[in-house]
């Protein structure tokens, strides 16, 4: 199966800074996802993302499936972005995500 | 509103018992799946269906199994808990078999002891 790799795995920021996450496939995937694991557990799904740009007020996500990479971008950040984030895919037919290990972010004051 | 809801949130048992996991959702999707996150695992594939009566199995499949009698619900059985299984579970849904975006429920602690 495919092989998902995120960057940074931890990220500490002060409140108000700007952050890029990475995710890394090591095929073509399909159905690209980010998602948000609050420090309550709960996955929040951010964007579906499978190519393109998309903004979604403080958080936007590019994804270039031709290099098999997407990017997260958090702007303004808040202690509320706080969590574990997280990208996932498919590769052939049908739903089936694979996801990262994660990025782990803590926003202080 | 439109939800998938787990049952029950926490749960401890003792190794050999047979534990069933509750998942329903009320957004009418064909796709259910069920996943296992561990520390340094992130979260893999138990099980998915693609519709009443279909089942699959995924990346980490033994030792559980699934049934869809129906839309809403797709229950998780651990047939004999063992203490690797000892992890949070996740329940998801989507609308298209060909993709789109999973919508989770908010997950089931089991500790197997």
């Amino acid at each position: 199966g495919i092989q998902v790799e995120q960057s940074p795995p931890d990220l500490i920021l002060q409140e108000g800074a700007n952050s890029t996450l990475r995710c890394n496939f090591s095929d073509s995937v399909n159905n690209l996802q980010w998602f948000h694991q609050n420090p309550w557990g709960q996955l929040i799904n951010l964007f579906y993302i499978p190519s393109g740009t998309k903004q979604n007020g403080r958080l936007s996500a590019t994804t270039v499936a031709t290099e098999r990479y997407s990017l997260l971008y958090i702007s303004s950040s808040q202690t509320t972005d706080s969590g574990v984030y997280f990208c996932a895919g498919t590769t052939g037919g049908g739903n089936k995500l694979t996801f990262g290990t994660g990025t782990q972010l803590k926003v202080e004051l | 509103d439109a939800e998938i809801t787990q049952s029950p949130r926490h749960k401890i048992t003792e190794t050999g018992r047979q534990v069933t996991l509750a998942c329903h959702q009320t957004w009418n999707h064909n796709n259910m799946f069920w996943y296992r996150q561990d520390l340094g695992h992130g979260l893999r594939l138990i099980h998915y269906s693609y519709g009443v009566q279909d089942t699959n199995k995924g990346e980490v499949s033994d030792g559980y199994s699934v049934s869809r009698s129906n839309t809403e619900d797709l229950p998780l059985t651990l047939e004999s808990a063992a203490s690797s299984q000892t992890s949070v579970y996740f329940c998801a849904s989507s609308e298209s078999q060909r993709g789109g975006t999973q919508y989770f429920g908010p997950g089931t602690r089991l500790l197997v002891l």
